[in-house]
């Protein structure tokens, strides 16, 4: 079953500008990760966030997660065209993730040159 | 370079015809899972193994069949039974757990894209 949900469904920006996504999720995580798939390709790994952090960054990328609102989000600063793609959230239980990861819809962010 | 090769890229099935999706790994993984996505949709795990010779059912098993019979291999055969089979499938294997800088992160295959005429 799907657990995260995130938000906006599509976002649109200018060159340049930062993009931020939000992912909920419904039960207790291990960790958070945010995957990257451009169309018509597999999903990439961009960065993972366990339970007990409150925020990572990884170069343009930055990931808060707050277990309290059972909530992420994903901020993109300095937008580039390539950063066009979809972006999905995944969780992993707290019990351990040996069926894989729980995805959301994705957020399909589109960055206008 | 280590990856997950998906073949074919595409593949045009007609009504009542059983197909079957390849998937390879060179990454030395366990895990091995399939995923389906609808346009505009998340993923949603069809099969998975842990290991050789075992797999689990995922939420969307039905009409969907698979083997695992090599590490490196794990095929998914798409049944007749599969009311709605168009889809886009996605493979992924995972690293060990107990590598803790790779653990519960999946490595995904370029995918396949299958077309019920």
């Amino acid at each position: 079953s799907q657990q995260g949900e995130e938000d906006p469904q599509a976002l649109s920006i200018q060159e340049g500008e930062n993009a931020t996504m939000n992912c909920s999720y419904k039960t207790s995580i291990n960790n958070l990760q945010w995957y990257r798939q451009n169309s018509g390709r597999g999903l990439v790994h961009l960065i993972l966030i366990r339970s007990n952090e409150r925020e990572k960054h990884s170069g343009r990328l930055r990931v808060t997660l707050d277990t309290s609102k059972k909530s992420s989000s994903l901020l993109i600063t300095a937008s580039r065209a390539a950063d066009t793609a979809s972006y999905f959230c995944a969780t992993v239980p707290s019990g351990g993730g040996a069926d894989g990861l729980t995805f959301g819809k994705g957020t399909h962010l589109i960055i206008q040159p | 370079d280590g990856g997950i090769t998906q073949s074919p890229k595409y593949l045009f099935r007609k009504e009542g015809q059983n197909v079957t999706l390849s998937c390879e790994q060179n990454l030395n993984h366990d895990a091995m899972y399939w995923y389906r996505q609808d346009p505009g949709q998340g993923l949603r795990l069809i099969y998975y193994s842990q290991i050789v010779n075992d797999f689990q059912k995922g939420d969307i098993a039905e009409g969907y069949s698979v083997s695992r019979e090599k590490k490196e291999s794990f095929p998914l055969t798409v049944t007749s039974a599969q009311k709605n089979p168009t889809a886009f499938y996605l493979c992924a294997s995972r690293a060990p757990t107990g590598v803790s800088s790779g653990a519960n992160v999946l490595t995904f295959g370029a995918g396949s894209r299958l077309t019920v005429l």
